[in-house]
């Protein structure tokens, strides 16, 4: 089974500022995918970023930015010019290369990212 | 819209009463599935349907039931809930076409409570 850690349980970063979130994961699988969503007060799930295992470059979505290391088995996100509708909890989530019947997510259990005026 | 309809969205309700939370999405996707979200524990998976009459346990499908008699439609039956359910509840689907369907869409939430 995969596991997908979040060791940093809340964060606090001031407009304007970046932070950065880690993520790692266990997975004997060489072909995967990972993702970033954030969970607003809202409560609705919104991806954010997506990132294929088998692509070097890292991905990118505006002010979001991924720093993939497939060896070290980590995946960080990074918030750039961070703003007041960042305030959020980000989620980091994985899925095996879906074959057969597995397409499930296994999501970290989060990180409260506060933006602060 | 593309979009992901769970109804209801709040829910208040007691011990053994059975309840039904309806998903539906317009996308035409083959695959649907529901996740429950605890605090310290992110979103686990309960069940899913990889097409009409094709569903499967995903990791606590314990005193939970679903059904999959339309593709647009998964509802998630709990026959006699109990107050350990009380949760966050997420139905998501996702197209099985590769290179397309990596990508899950979530529904807006559910949230239960059993007294």
């Amino acid at each position: 089974a995969q596991t997908v850690t979040q060791s940093q349980p809340e964060m606090s970063v001031q407009e304007a500022e970046t932070v950065t979130l880690s993520c790692t994961y266990d997975t004997s699988e060489s072909n995967y995918y990972l993702f970033w969503y954030k969970q607003p007060p809202s409560r609705q799930m919104i991806l954010v970023i997506r990132q294929e295992a088998y692509k070097q470059q890292n991905a990118t979505e505006n002010r979001f930015s991924v720093n993939f290391q497939k060896a070290a088995k980590s995946f960080s996100l990074k918030i750039s010019d961070s703003q007041l509708g960042d305030t959020a909890m980000y989620f980091c989530a994985f899925m095996k290369e879906r074959r057969r019947n597995d397409y499930k997510l296994s999501f970290g259990a989060g990180t409260t990212v506060t933006v602060r005026a | 819209e593309a979009q992901v309809t769970q109804n209801p969205r709040y829910l208040i309700t007691v011990t053994g009463k059975k309840l039904t939370v309806t998903c539906s999405q317009n996308m035409n996707h083959e695959y649907m599935s529901w996740y429950r979200q605890d605090p310290g524990l992110g979103l686990r998976q309960i069940y899913y349907s990889m097409n009409v009459e094709v569903t499967d346990k995903g990791d606590v499908p314990e005193g939970y039931k679903v059904s999959r008699k339309e593709k647009r439609n998964f509802p998630l039956i709990l026959e006699s809930p109990s107050p350990n359910q009380t949760s966050l509840y997420f139905c998501a689907s996702s197209s099985t076409i590769r290179d397309r369907g990596e990508t899950q869409y979530f529904g807006p939430g559910t949230r239960l409570l059993v007294l």
